[in-house]
């Protein structure tokens, strides 16, 4: 059972270059999300997914984009990508709110 | 807006000992709380979760955790830690649909060291 797949697991980028973020689940999950996490602050919603077609903002979606063509995958794209942006992403999925949510390994991202 | 307060950032406890992790959450209506952890490198893993019923919830690897709606708390508790607990644990409640439909708001995390 591979879960929640992020790739890739780490990436240098340069300001204003863009990229995107994979996140694949194959638990047949409706709800999927990305978090950022940065040191000593939590985790912070980016943007989630409660279906195919069907996105919305999180706390933090600046500078972010996401789309949900099909259940599996939720990828999140950096268009131009900023120091800020410096930070480790967590893509989750749930087979509906009320219940757990299942982590990716995280991608670690260092914008210079 | 609902918010999650974990007022210790580090805690050592020496192996054997008991652990308490505190969480205070801020939230208007029957909160969904939960704990997770995290080992270095690694996702998240979830714990334990309260949604209604019996405010003793029991979790995995012998965690369990009380709510307490009149202090607005849900701290972590476990009776023996072992050296494998050292990890960061993160406090989250439901965002805006309490069930977490829309996502957790998370707290800042208290990263646990254990001593020999």
């Amino acid at each position: 059972n591979a879960g929640v797949t992020q790739t890739p697991k780490f990436r240098i980028l340069k300001i204003g270059q863009s990229m995107t973020l994979q996140c694949t689940q194959d638990m047949n999950h409706n709800y999927m999300y990305w978090y950022r996490q940065d040191p000593g602050m939590g985790l912070k919603l980016i943007y989630y997914s409660v279906g195919a077609g069907i996105t919305d903002k999180g706390e933090v979606p600046n500078g972010y984009n996401v789309s949900r063509s099909t259940t599996e995958d939720f990828p999140l794209r950096l268009e131009l990508a900023a120091p800020s942006q410096t930070s480790v992403y967590f893509c989750a999925s749930s087979y509906k709110g009320l219940t757990e949510a299942f982590f990716g390994q995280g991608t670690r991202l260092t914008v210079v | 807006a609902q918010s999650v307060t974990q007022p210790d950032i580090h805690i050592t406890v020496s192996e054997g000992a008991s652990l308490e992790l505190r969480c205070n959450y801020s939230y208007g209506a029957t909160p969904y709380l939960f704990w997770y952890v995290q080992s270095p490198g690694q996702g998240l893993q979830l714990l334990l979760k309260y949604f209604s019923g019996d405010t003793l919830v029991q979790g995995i690897k012998g965690f369990e955790a009380e709510f307490k709606r009149s202090q607005s708390s849900f701290n972590l508790r476990k009776p023996s830690v072992h050296w494998s607990d050292a990890a960061e644990y993160f406090c989250a409640v439901g965002r805006n649909s309490g069930g977490g439909a829309d996502g957790l708001t998370f707290g800042k995390g208290t990263h646990l060291i254990i001593q020999p």
